[in-house]
């Protein structure tokens, strides 16, 4: 099936520090979604990019999908210590199940 | 309810037995998928209901996984012979409309089931 590469897998980074994640494909998708994960809790949208090039944000967090439609990246500024978690970027082709791959997760550690 | 409620949270069962897991979508919504999450893993995709439409299967990793959803609405995911290698957290998701180009196409997350096998 289709694979994404998230990258980092993890991080390791003090509080107030800017975070940048990516995801990278080797196949075009229509849409890229960027999903956080608690503990113990089901994936939450954070952002959704249905356009190559649009950048969007969402308060701290802003991300791009990107012009070759093969990669997404996810930005976080100034880093709480509610921001950590797991993020997973999604790409979709089309409708239905069979067009929406996940990557394995971005597992975001916030030292004191 | 508000959002997608599954149960139960937490099943431990011993090896060769049989399991159900029940996810119940947000009330109008035609898609629900779901996902495994192994430790450390991303989300591996099992199945797929949109509608009345034949469901997607693609994704069972074998003929021991089953699904089923009744009216549109609650789905059963059913797991027999459990095997060690089948512990993770089962996650159901629903989506307004087929995952696509649009905002109805997001996909809302439950808290998942965590299941054991011993």
């Amino acid at each position: 099936g289709q694979q994404l590469n998230q990258s980092p897998q993890s991080m390791f980074i003090q509080e107030g520090e800017d975070v940048s994640m990516n995801c990278t494909s080797s196949s075009i998708f229509n849409t890229w979604l960027w999903y956080k994960q608690d503990p113990g809790e089901g994936p939450v949208l954070l952002i959704a990019l249905y356009k190559a090039g649009e950048l969007t944000s969402n308060g701290r967090l802003t991300a791009q999908f990107g012009i070759t439609r093969k990669d997404s990246f996810l930005n976080i500024s100034a880093s709480i210590p509610s921001d950590v978690g797991i993020y997973f970027c999604a790409g979709q082709r089309g409708g239905g199940a069979d067009g929406l791959t996940f990557g394995k997760g971005t597992h975001l550690i916030i030292q004191p | 309810g508000a959002g997608v409620s599954q149960s139960p949270s937490n099943k431990v069962t011993e090896k060769g037995k049989d399991v159900e897991l029940r996810c119940d979508p947000i009330s109008g919504h035609t898609a629900l998928y779901w996902y495994r999450q192994s430790l450390g893993q991303g989300l591996e995709f099992l199945i797929y209901f949109q509608g009345n439409s034949a469901p997607d299967k693609s994704g069972l990793p074998s003929d021991r996984f089953s699904a089923e959803r009744t009216g549109g609405s609650v789905s059963t995911l059913t797991i027999q012979r459990t095997q060690q290698e089948d512990s993770a957290v089962y996650l159901c998701a629903s989506s307004l409309a087929p995952a696509g180009r649009s905002a109805q196409g997001e996909l809302f997350f439950g808290e998942g089931s965590r299941l054991t096998v011993l």
